[in-house]
């Protein structure tokens, strides 16, 4: 059972566009993680937020979590070829993480 | 501080031969978790470990197995591999149970033949 849809599945964009990557759920959490993985290697933690309707910014990166702790956004401005990668949402429910179904971005310079 | 260490970074097999592999966590973390990841299936979360205990297993068949030692290093083992096993392996570390956040190490790329 996937817990946690991510869209859009692959993005592709021009350096310097504006992007948002959306986790929905039915179910809640009590914690949501964000994460990057380059290709081979392991994901990368961004953020963590944990209270219903949080905002959290990590430069260009912003990250919200729903009133409800059932879904959360990412939104990136400016996007540079740096932020190239595969991005992930984990949901967090009793001790165990749920993932995301991931977000492909290739930021084309 | 050390971050998450995996090994073998890579590993080619064949079918039907067992393989270990092996995480040690950041120091001070207790809580290491295996995930197997393929492009097909995404990120599947195979079993969790806290002091030397299994405490979550996920839906994968009884040839993949843990352990954990006292120092909370971790090892998997897969045996009777079979060809859809070819994934990358995570490991992944918390300093508890219940509460803390995950950080992965680098991954072992299993490839059957």
């Amino acid at each position: 059972t996937q817990l946690l849809e991510q869209s859009p599945q692959f993005l592709s964009i021009q350096e310097g566009e504006n992007l948002t990557v959306y986790c929905n759920s039915s179910s809640v959490f009590s914690s949501l993680q964000w994460y990057r993985q380059e290709p081979g290697e392991g994901p990368v933690l961004l953020v963590t937020v944990v209270t219903g309707g949080e905002v959290k910014k990590l430069k260009r990166l912003t990250f919200q979590f729903g009133d409800a702790r059932k879904d959360s956004s990412l939104h990136i401005t400016a996007a540079q070829p740096g932020d190239t990668g595969l991005y992930l949402c984990a949901g967090a429910t009793g001790n165990q993480f749920y993932f995301g179904t991931g977000t492909s971005l290739t930021v084309i310079p | 501080k050390a971050g998450v260490t995996q090994t073998p970074r890579y590993l080619i097999k064949t079918r039907g031969q067992q393989v270990t592999l092996s995480c040690s966590p950041i120091s001070g973390h207790r809580s290491v978790s295996w995930y197997q990841q393929t492009p097909g299936q995404g990120l599947q979360f195979l079993f969790e470990y806290f002091s030397e205990t299994q405490r979550n297993k996920g839906n994968f068949p009884g040839r993949f197995s843990g352990r954990q030692f006292s120092n909370s290093r971790s090892e998997m083992n897969v045996s009777t591999l079979e060809l859809g096993d070819s994934a990358l392996y995570l490991c992944a570390s918390r300093a508890g149970w219940v509460t803390g956040e995950q950080y992965f190490g680098p991954g072992t790329r299993l490839t059957v033949t």
